[in-house]
């Protein structure tokens, strides 16, 4: 199995530009973690979503952030417009009904002008 | 709300010395307690789980403990090598409902050779 597979891994750009984030889950995982993770704040959850549908997105900071599942293999994690502060580096993980072990991509880490 | 303490914050030991990195969480319905392990620059790896109907596993040179009653846990290294030097996460969920993980705040572990 691939694992969880993030791009890009690495995206750097100017504050006020929008930023997409792609995450394609393990395959048949019907689970899908988003988090943030900075040396401030540690491992934050974002949102997740159960069978392409967002259950918990307390942990979205603002408006600016949002995330879709349009299908059970691809998720976006969109930010519109980017800040410096969004800078950090987003993992996502996907875990299998029945099983809470998650699994984490590679990250992608973000850093904004 | 939900919360998961960790401590030490830091944890530096002697090569072939063991090392134990502790946990509390909140949420008496927690049920499933994973422990990742995180190198520099390198995504959360899960290197054990224990359940709540479990008081102890084991794997080679990792164990881990759970005292329900407390609502703590524990991860136990021994003959700590180079290599186990990372960043160690703890983390609690309900296994059969939310499967959302409550990470800890980590513990930077150094493996002095």
């Amino acid at each position: 199995d691939a694992g969880v597979i993030q791009s890009p891994r690495h995206e750097v750009t100017e504050m006020g530009q929008e930023v997409t984030l792609r995450c394609k889950p393990i395959s048949g995982h019907d689970y899908l973690f988003w988090y943030r993770q900075t040396m401030m704040r540690g491992l934050e959850l974002l949102i997740y979503f159960n069978n392409n549908v967002p259950i918990d997105d307390s942990g979205m900071p603002e408006d600016r952030f949002s995330a879709k599942m349009p299908n059970a293999s691809f998720s976006t994690l969109k930010i519109q417009p980017s800040e410096p502060r969004d800078s950090a580096v987003y993992f996502c993980a996907s875990s299998l009904v029945g099983q809470a072990a998650q699994h984490f991509g590679d990250g992608t880490r973000l850093s904004i002008l | 709300g939900e919360n998961v303490e960790q401590h030490p914050s830091t944890l530096s030991v002697q090569e072939g010395d063991s090392a134990v990195i502790k946990c509390t969480y909140s949420d008496s319905a927690s049920n499933y307690f994973p422990w990742y392990k995180q190198e520099l620059g390198k995504r959360p790896q899960l290197i054990i789980d224990i359940r709540s109907n479990v008081g102890e596993k084991k794997d080679q040179r990792i164990a881990v403990t759970l005292n329900k009653t407390a609502k703590h846990f524990s991860l136990h290294i021994t003959e700590t090598q180079p290599e186990d030097s990372a960043v160690y996460f703890c983390a609690a969920s309900r296994e059969d409902s939310s499967y959302k993980l409550i990470f800890g705040s980590g513990t930077r572990l150094l493996v002095r050779p």
